[in-house]
C-alpha cells in the first residue's frame, strides 16, 4: 500500500525559505506526478505545483516567481522549494500522486503544518 | 486564474439528497472533462470520490454522483448519512498543466 509522508519543518521566520520533503513508500515514484497542495486556516485548498518522476514540472502561475519542486527517484522522494516566505504562506501543506496523469490526486499525505512567524 | 466558485456552506437531513455547485469559465470546467470532487474531515487529508465529472474510484459509496453543465460541475450526496458531514471541495484542471481548486463547500447533516 502506497504511502506519502510530508517532513520539513514547522517554523520558520519571514523571508526564509520553506522546504519541504515527501517520501513514497510501499511503491516507485515512477510514472507518476507528483503536486504540493496547501491549505491557509479558514481558506480553501490551493494547487502549489507537480513535478514527474523525469524531472517535468509546473507551478501555479501565481507561486511561479518564488517556487522550485525537484525529485530524487534514488531515494523515492520529492521536494518543494518555496522562497521568501510570508505570514501569507502559513498553511498546511500536502503531498499528492496523480497517478493517472489526468489531473486528479488519488493519494495525499497526511499534511504538515508550516507555520511563518517573527 | 481565479479559483472555482463553490457555496459556503449546505445542509440537508439524514436521507435527504443536496447538491454542492462549483462555477468555473469555459477555460476550465467549460472545455475539458477533468473536474475531480474531494471529500475532506477536519484534521484528515483529502479523499478523491468523483473524477473526471462522473466517475468514482473503487470503495466510494454510489450515493455520491456528479454531473456537469456548461462551466457548472455538481456533486450530489444522496441518502445523507451523520459521516457525509465535511468539508466538499472541487478541482478542475485549468489548461497550461494547471490546476484549480475551489474554495470548499461544509456539508452539514442536521
Amino acid at each position: 500500500q502506497v504511502q506519502l509522508q510530508e517532513s520539513g519543518p514547522g517554523l520558520l521566520k519571514p523571508s526564509e525559505t520553506l522546504s519541504l520533503t515527501c517520501s513514497v513508500s510501499g511503491g516507485s515514484i515512477g510514472g507518476s506526478q507528483w503536486s504540493w497542495i496547501r491549505q491557509s486556516t479558514g481558506k480553501g485548498l490551493e494547487w502549489i505545483g507537480y513535478i514527474h518522476h523525469s524531472g517535468g514540472s509546473n507551478y501555479n502561475p501565481s507561486l511561479r516567481s518564488r517556487v522550485t519542486m525537484s525529485v530524487d527517484t534514488s531515494k523515492n522522494q520529492f521536494s518543494l522549494n518555496l522562497s521568501s516566505v510570508t505570514a501569507a504562506d502559513t498553511a498546511v501543506y500536502y503531498c499528492a500522486r496523480d497517478s493517472s496523469h489526468y489531473w486528479k490526486f488519488d493519494l495525499w499525505g497526511r499534511g504538515t503544518l508550516v507555520t511563518v512567524s517573527s | 486564474q481565479s479559483a472555482l466558485t463553490q457555496p459556503a456552506s449546505v445542509s440537508g437531513s439524514p436521507g435527504q439528497s443536496i447538491t454542492i455547485s462549483c462555477t468555473g469559465t469555459s477555460s476550465d470546467i467549460g472545455t475539458y472533462n477533468l473536474v475531480s470532487w474531494y471529500q475532506k474531515h477536519p484534521g484528515t487529508a483529502p479523499k478523491l470520490i468523483i473524477f473526471e465529472f462522473t466517475k468514482r474510484p473503487s470503495g466510494v459509496s454510489n450515493r455520491f454522483s456528479g454531473s456537469k453543465s456548461g462551466n457548472t460541475a455538481s456533486l450530489t450526496v444522496s441518502g445523507l448519512q451523520p459521516e457525509d458531514e465535511a468539508h466538499y471541495y472541487c478541482s478542475s484542471y485549468a489548461g497550461s498543466s494547471t490546476v484549480l481548486f475551489g474554495g470548499g463547500t461544509k456539508l452539514t447533516v442536521l
